[in-house]
């Protein structure tokens, strides 16, 4: 059974903080990872890839792999209020696009 | 720009009736899945298609049916609703290149089966 696990939360960090939410993957030959943020009421939205090992940069936006930990992270430096929402981690571990598996979601709080 | 529509946006049934949601995208992506987000089990795949014609079972395809008869509508219905059955739908499309591995969501149809 694949899985993707994340620490539902809620994280509260203040304004100007970072961020650090975390993710966790039982398949190891999983190949790619995404996390998406989800607004409430609202449907997800794509915010970062990454596929290789190391850290990929996006802005204020840090993903982190490490396959052979089987774990993936994301940092949000500056962090503001807008930033309140929950945050997807999804894997494609089959290379096909019906091969996406989401976590259940970390609810980031982020307070003024 | 319409993008990916569903509807309807709300709908409120009753166990044993037939419900249709209905997705239509404008970008002509080849992909389209149908997924359903339940508090506790997070996004779950009920059916996706590769093009006009290919449809296949995700995670949870019991109880659902699916057809694409035309690249831009993805149906999707649920011949004999069931409380179980109460979620909110996203219909979500994606081009044939999946360089990015990136969704395009709906904005979800919240379903409730009473």
């Amino acid at each position: 059974q694949k899985e993707v696990e994340q620490n539902s939360g809620p994280l509260s960090v203040p304004e100007g903080a970072i961020a650090s939410l975390n993710c966790t993957y039982s398949d190891r030959v999983s190949q790619s990872f995404f996390w998406y943020r989800q607004y409430s009421g609202k449907s997800p939205e794509l915010i970062m890839s990454i596929y290789s090992n190391g850290d990929k940069e996006d802005g204020r936006f840090t993903a982190q792999l490490n396959k052979a930990s089987q774990y993936v992270s994301l940092l949000i430096r500056d962090s503001q209020p807008s930033d309140s929402a929950t945050y997807l981690c999804a894997e494609n571990y089959g290379g096909s696009q019906g091969n996406l598996i989401f976590g259940k979601g970390t609810k980031l709080s982020v307070k003024p | 720009d319409a993008g990916i529509t569903q509807s309807p946006r709300y709908k409120i049934t009753e166990t044993g009736r037939q419900v249709t949601l209905m997705c239509h995208q404008t970008w002509s992506h080849s992909y389209m899945f149908w997924y359903r987000q339940d508090l506790g089990h997070g996004l779950r795949l009920i059916y996706y298609s590769a093009a006009a014609d290919i449809t296949d079972k995700g995670e949870v395809p019991d109880g659902y049916v699916v057809s694409r008869s035309k690249t831009e509508n993805f149906p999707l219905t649920l011949e004999s609703a069931t409380r179980s059955q109460t979620s909110v739908y996203f219909c979500a499309s994606s081009p044939a290149n999946w360089g990015t591995g990136e969704l395009f969501f709906g904005e979800g149809s919240r379903l409730t089966v009473l």
